[in-house]
């Protein structure tokens, strides 16, 4: 079936640091790919999406790139903020089927001074 | 309303007792769609409505567990005879169509099952 595996957390990086989360997917069709994030005490949030093969989703500093030849939708960001410290989820989405989500089990990242 | 709303923020319960959790999508959203997130297995999908119809239940995990949704609005998950494994996070989530990318999540229903 359809999964999604993103690398164990929890990370921990200084500010300003680079940050990079993997992300690889296993799928039937051809995926939407998705980061989603989870501040504390907040709701899931919708942080960037790619619908294509090579499409670059990018929001508030941070950048994936949709890879098919490596099935990958690494997160990236240049320099790392105490704020960005969350969970992020990677997930898919098929392209014309049912609606839902496949998350990945989501990383911890803890950003701090 | 601003964004999608659930009821109630945590609930106790003990084994063997039924549970309702709501869910308030974002107006005029078509969609609602179900997940839960428990420790041990991540974020699963569960249902998802297209107005008042299920097209996919197929996450649910056993015949304890139903959802209904009337007037294209409100949904309701009911748990029964809730087991210690259901303790989790009941999340909910609205778009204007099924199929849109964009799925809008609300705050989640902390269950904990004792």
């Amino acid at each position: 079936g359809d999964s999604v595996t993103q690398m164990e957390g929890p990370v921990t990086l200084s500010e300003e640091a680079f940050l990079t989360i993997n992300c690889t997917y296993t799928a039937t069709g051809y995926p939407s790919l998705f980061w989603y994030v989870q501040y504390p005490g907040e709701g899931l949030q919708l942080l960037l999406k790619a619908t294509k093969a090579d499409d670059k989703g990018s929001n508030k500093g941070f950048e994936a790139t949709y890879r098919k030849e490596t099935t990958s939708f690494h997160l990236e960001k240049g320099s790392v903020q105490v704020s960005d410290s969350a969970v992020y989820f990677c997930a898919l989405r098929l392209t014309g089927t049912a609606s839902k989500l496949t998350f990945g089990t989501g990383t911890r990242l803890q950003v701090t001074l | 309303g601003a964004g999608v709303s659930q009821s109630p923020s945590n609930k106790v319960t003990e084994k063997g007792k039924d549970v309702e959790l709501r869910c308030d999508p974002i107006s005029g959203h078509t969609a609602l769609y179900w997940y839960r997130q428990s420790l041990g297995q991540g974020l699963e999908f569960l249902i998802y409505f297209q107005g008042n119809s299920a097209p996919d239940k197929s996450g649910l995990p056993s015949d304890r567990f139903s959802a209904e949704r009337t007037g294209g609005s409100v949904s309701t998950l009911t748990i029964q005879r809730t087991q210690q494994e259901d303790s989790a996070v009941y999340l909910c989530a609205s778009s204007l169509i099924a199929g849109e990318e964009t799925q809008y999540f609300g705050p989640g229903t902390r269950l904990l099952v004792l």
